[in-house]
């Protein structure tokens, strides 16, 4: 299948600073890149939906001045969590969406797992 | 949001037995995906389904596409340990409109 890569893997952070999370779709251009949260055990919650050199569409109860979305490229979406506090530290997972064949298929980064302390 | 209902929600199963997971919804979607979850990582994707009544294998898996599209099942032949893990499955309409996921399956293998 197609790959997405995110970067970092992991992150440990102090409270107050700013994390930037990459997301790159390796072998297809990505019409749409999506931003998912995940607590454990539960399924993954939609944070935003970003079309390439467009302004990302937050879900609501996203704070958009938190969550920075950037979507410059067909194959690169950034995720800035801006004065991150214990209560951001989540396992968050971009995904991507391309044509492939003629049919959309979407696929998810192995995650970022981020920890404010 | 909306969310798909899926079901089980939990199975513990023998290596070797066959399972079957469904999933289905109270709208009509054109695209149904099933995902596999492992601990630490992001869902990767099984299979994809486009059209009403289609039926994909993919090794061991199977799945099909609702002749209604309103439902989905999966099922998994012959498990072995390796099978363990979270199954989301996720239907979406067109465009940049995101997944709608279910609740998902978590799969347990005993040796």
């Amino acid at each position: 299948g197609a790959v997405v890569s995110q970067h970092p893997s992991w992150v440990i952070c102090k409270s107050g600073t700013s994390v930037k999370i990459e997301c790159r779709s390796l072998d297809f251009q990505a019409t749409t890149m999506f931003w998912y949260r995940q607590f454990p055990k539960q399924s993954l919650m939609l944070m935003a939906t970003s079309n390439e050199g467009s302004k990302a569409t937050y879900e609501q109860g996203v704070e958009k001045d938190k969550f920075l979305i950037n979507h410059a490229s067909l194959t690169l979406s950034t995720l800035t969590v801006t004065s991150a506090h214990p209560e951001d530290s989540s396992f968050y997972i971009c995904s991507a969406r391309g044509l492939r064949a003629a049919y959309n298929e979407q696929f998810f980064g192995p995650g970022t797992r981020l920890t404010v302390l | 949001g909306q969310q798909l209902n899926q079901s089980p929600q939990s199975m513990f199963i023998q290596e070797g037995e066959d399972v079957s997971m469904n999933c289905t919804s109270s709208s009509i979607f054109n695209t149904w995906l099933w995902y596999k979850q492992e601990p630490g990582e992001g869902p990767v994707l099984l299979i994809a389904l486009y059209k009403a009544g289609e039926l994909t294998s993919n090794g061991r898996l199977t799945a099909q596409f609702g002749i209604t599209r309103k439902d989905s099942f999966l099922n998994i032949s012959a498990s072995i340990p390796s099978d363990v893990g979270i199954y989301f499955c996720a239907g979406f309409n067109s465009g940049n409109t995101p997944l709608v996921f279910g609740k998902g399956t978590r799969l347990s293998v005993i040796a």
